[in-house]
């Protein structure tokens, strides 16, 4: 079956800390993967995405995903986090078809 | 940096009644998708819409469900008897084609309250 799994319901780190967020996923064919950042009240942002090429691809907001393929993984990374990065972050994975099937979300709470 | 609109914000609506839920996607997109997301829950994929018809629907989007191209920019969402169960943010999104080769672009998404 095709899922996303985030681990990570909330997490918290310090102003300036570096920052991983982790996302695997099950899907049977070529996978496309995103993630996505949704601030309270907003809608979805797409930070970045990754279709092929390169394993490490880089996305806004000075934010980077690796791609591993032998782990199913797209972890989402940021070297120093700002305060501004408080948010919602969603992993999504897509393919030939239509639909993007999203992870949970995992709430970031940055403490000064 | 063009975007998808939608209203209203947030719709408030009897059980039973039906609702309009209305989007306007980026002007050279080609693919319409809607999505919601309960409370606490993760988002979901609804129904993808191309060339004037369904492309794909999930099992959420029944009989109660329908979406329309009215005309040249915009897309809906329509329920036709809402439920309780129906309280959710509605998102709509487009990409100029499937999603193997464009990321799909979302809106800020419309609260829709059900009492």
């Amino acid at each position: 079956a095709q899922s996303v799994t985030q681990p990570d319901i909330h997490i918290t780190v310090s102003e300036g800390a570096s920052l991983e967020l982790r996302c695997n996923y099950s899907y049977g064919a070529t996978p496309y993967l995103f993630w996505y950042v949704q601030s309270p009240g907003q809608g979805l942002q797409l930070l970045l995405k990754y279709f092929s090429g390169d394993t490490l691809v880089q996305g806004i907001k000075g934010f980077e995903a690796e791609f591993k393929r032998s782990q199913s993984s797209f972890n989402l990374r940021k070297p120093s986090v700002h305060w501004s990065d408080a948010a919602e972050y969603f992993c999504a994975v897509g393919g030939n078809t239509d639909k993007l099937i999203f992870g949970t979300g995992t709430r970031l709470q940055v403490f000064p | 940096e063009p975007e998808v609109t939608q209203t209203p914000s947030h719709q408030v609506t009897q059980m039973g009644q039906e609702v309009i839920l209305r989007c306007v996607p980026i002007s050279n997109h080609l693919y319409f998708y809607w999505y919601r997301q309960i409370l606490g829950q993760k988002v979901e994929f609804l129904v993808s819409f191309y060339n004037n018809e369904i492309s794909e629907k999930s099992e959420i989007f029944d009989d109660q469900f329908s979406v329309e191209r009215p005309d040249g920019s915009n897309f809906t969402l329509k329920i036709r008897s809402t439920k309780l169960e129906d309280s959710a943010m509605y998102f709509c999104a487009s990409s100029q084609r499937q999603t193997g080769g464009q990321p799909q672009h979302f809106g800020d998404g419309t609260r829709l309250s059900i009492l």
